[in-house]
């Protein structure tokens, strides 16, 4: 997993597998977090959100997480693609302008 | 689908010189920001703009730093004096409205030689 600011890990998986990317913050005041995707030569996409009022949104094979009482989320990705090849970043966006984290490299392997 | 372009792609610069990076915004977007990201380190957050002017700014946004909307359209980061460091990606990123997500251009790589 990732903790924002701190070192870049590599999660390697199988496709069809499902991945898990965890992420960890500081901020106990933080009320939104956002997931991101960034591919290779591209900018950041948006995957998902969540408030800090939830503790678990789904989206299209996606699921985040989020334990505010250790202050740490998750991204769950059902049944992994070589195209989910990316880095994951989480962020904080309080008032909308995101503090990021390092990033996850996700490797997916047909 | 609508989609924030930046311009150029790449950018290569000597050190003390200034550059223009320049962003498209999503055409109904109102907010705009830029980032940047050195090679292997996180998404850093420069400054956001809104109504033609700044509404927020990083630490990293100093004088030698500045933005305009010049038009309707185009939403530019200049450089004054480009230094080492400088070199980084660059990307600009639109939302419609505060409540919404951002959408992120492709990057304009800059390297300050």
């Amino acid at each position: 997993g990732e903790s924002v600011g701190l070192h870049l890990p590599t999660l390697s998986v199988q496709e069809g597998d499902n991945s898990i990317i965890n992420c960890a913050y500081s901020n106990s005041a933080s009320d939104y977090f956002i997931w991101y995707k960034q591919e290779s030569g591209k900018g950041p996409q948006f995957i998902i959100d969540i408030r800090s009022n939830m503790d678990k949104r789904q989206g299209q094979r996606v699921t985040v997480l989020l334990n505010k009482t250790v202050k740490h989320l998750s991204l769950q990705i059902a049944a992994t693609q070589p195209g989910d090849s990316a880095v994951y970043f989480c962020a904080e966006g309080g008032s909308y302008i995101p503090t990021f984290g390092r990033g996850t490299s996700l490797i997916v392997h047909p | 689908e609508p989609e924030v372009t930046q311009t150029p792609s790449h950018q290569v610069t000597q050190m003390g010189q200034e550059v223009i990076l320049r962003c498209v915004p999503i055409s109904n977007h109102l907010y705009f920001y830029w980032y940047r990201q050195i090679l292997g380190q996180k998404v850093e957050f420069l400054v956001s703009f809104y109504n033609n002017e700044i509404s927020e700014k990083s630490e990293i946004f100093d004088d030698q730093f500045s933005v305009e909307r010049p038009d309707g359209s185009n939403f530019t980061l200049k450089i004054r004096s480009t230094k080492l460091e400088d070199s980084a990606m660059y990307f600009c990123a639109s939302i419609a409205g505060v409540t919404d997500t951002q959408y992120f251009g492709p990057g304009t790589r800059l390297t300050v030689l």
